[in-house]
């Protein structure tokens, strides 16, 4: 069982190339989420999706987009990127939103580390 | 809005020597209190959620336990392996989780 696959683990990229971090996940998790970790920082939220065809924005969507075509995949797309997006990002998924039965309860796939220069 | 504060940022140890993990939290509607261990290059894994103040859980030498304001992770008796960064995160009733910065800890032999 690979839990939540994403590729690739490092990349670095020229600012105003765009790019695609892939996710994946074989758990049939209804939930998945974007996250950015950066150094001293919590995690925050970029975008999620409750299900195929279904996404939103988080906490720090801009120069990001999303689209979530299947329940297992949820790629991430950067946009013109800059140095303000070299962080580690992390794609995760869940079950549910909510509920005692950990529903709720986040898998992490390993992180895709960006660097933009 | 909610927010989560963990203390402190960084915590040395040595081996044996127990200490306990500090997560504040404000949060409107708590719906769940997360504990997550981070290694170096890995995602976060998760250990623990807390529903209600008065709860506590416990896996091999973490304890977690839950007040109205704030959340401790104890660690007895800490062994080498026990090193990573410790994430506190909170879900209110907007249900999205909101964490804190984390505690990284180190144990030494």
């Amino acid at each position: 069982n690979a839990g939540v696959t994403q590729t690739p683990k490092f990349r670095i990229l020229k600012i105003g190339q765009s790019m695609t971090l892939q996710c994946t996940q074989d758990m049939n998790h209804n939930y998945m989420y974007w996250y950015r970790q950066d150094p001293g920082m919590g995690l925050k939220l970029i975008y999620y999706s409750v299900g195929a065809g279904i996404t939103d924005k988080g906490e720090v969507p801009n120069g990001y987009n999303v689209s979530r075509s299947t329940t297992e995949d949820f790629p991430l797309r950067l946009e013109l990127a800059a140095p303000s997006q070299t962080s580690v990002y992390f794609c995760a998924s869940s079950y549910g939103s909510w509920g005692l039965g950990g529903a709720n309860v986040l898998t992490f796939g390993a992180g895709s580390r960006l660097t933009v220069l | 809005e909610d927010q989560v504060t963990q203390s402190p940022e960084a915590l040395r140890l040595q081996e044996g020597e127990s200490s306990s993990l500090n997560c504040s939290y404000t949060v409107s509607g708590l719906r769940g209190l997360f504990w997550y261990r981070q290694d170096p290059g890995k995602g976060p894994e998760f250990l623990f959620t807390l529903y209600s103040a008065g709860e506590e859980k416990e896996k091999e030498r973490l304890k977690a336990t839950l007040t109205k304001k704030e959340s401790f992770l104890h660690i007895t008796a800490p062994k080498p392996e026990d090193s990573a960064t410790y994430l506190c995160a909170v879900q209110g009733g907007a249900q999205k989780l909101v964490f804190g910065q984390g505690t990284r800890l180190t144990i030494n032999p």
